[in-house]
């Protein structure tokens, strides 16, 4: 069971790029790490998955090193409607998804 | 994308009855599906895994008498919440993992607000 740890909480400001490590000791080789984002009274919306290496799309860059412990979340330029709860999560259809539990997840806030 | 939908959106309800809660893929299939429960400033911990075809499998500490679930087709899981009290009052989530385009991802609905006076 691959647990996560998380900053509780990070703060920026409008503009800047804000970073999120997870770690992630316990990865199983079949997994992949997902990011997630979460708003007050809304379901978690997909962010950015990866498996090795870097993974870019449209809103967020995810850097995993080679020994896949650990991953970091990049959200470019954030505004205030980046403002929420950011959860790290690991696992894998092939295993059944090894339960695919959440940790406390990262609160960020952006400011002015 | 994948999309996930969840009916009531919100639900107010007296103690002691039952209240039922739809979670739909739209657009895909999903023989899997999974039930979370999250409690204000809390994260969300999972309550059981539905599986199409067969019984749910609960976590521990989860009554599965309380919290039925019924996987009834490919696009459908229903969670029953039995006899509610107001400590099950809380925001009710179910997931779905994608495609096989997206087959490592997982999808989750909007959620549902439960209220029990």
């Amino acid at each position: 069971l691959a647990k996560t740890t998380q900053p509780i909480s990070m703060d920026s400001y409008e503009g800047q790029e804000v970073n999120i490590t997870c770690s992630h000791n316990n990865i199983a080789t079949n997994d992949y790490i997902t990011w997630y984002q979460q708003f007050p009274s809304q379901g978690p919306r997909f962010i950015i998955q990866g498996y090795k290496t870097k993974v870019t799309n449209e809103v967020a860059s995810l850097f995993i090193p080679a020994d896949r412990k650990s991953s970091t979340l990049s959200l470019p330029r954030v505004s205030l409607s980046d403002t929420a709860v950011y959860y790290c999560l690991v696992g894998a259809r092939t295993d059944s998804w090894g339960k695919f539990q959440f940790g406390a997840g990262t609160q960020v806030v952006v400011t002015p | 994308g994948a999309v996930v939908s969840q009916h009531p959106s919100w639900v107010i309800c007296k103690s002691g009855t039952s209240v039922k809660i739809e979670c739909r893929s739209l657009d895909f299939q999903a023989t899997t599906m999974f039930w979370y429960r999250q409690f204000p400033k809390q994260s969300l911990m999972l309550m059981a895994t539905s599986n199409e075809g067969s019984k749910a499998t609960y976590e521990q500490g989860v009554e599965k008498d309380k919290f039925l679930i019924n996987h009834a087709s490919l696009t459908l899981s229903t969670l029953t919440v039995t006899s509610a009290h107001p400590e099950d009052s809380s925001f009710y989530i179910c997931s779905a993992p994608g495609d096989s385009l997206t087959q490592e991802t997982q999808y989750f609905g909007p959620g549902t607000r439960l209220l029990v006076l």
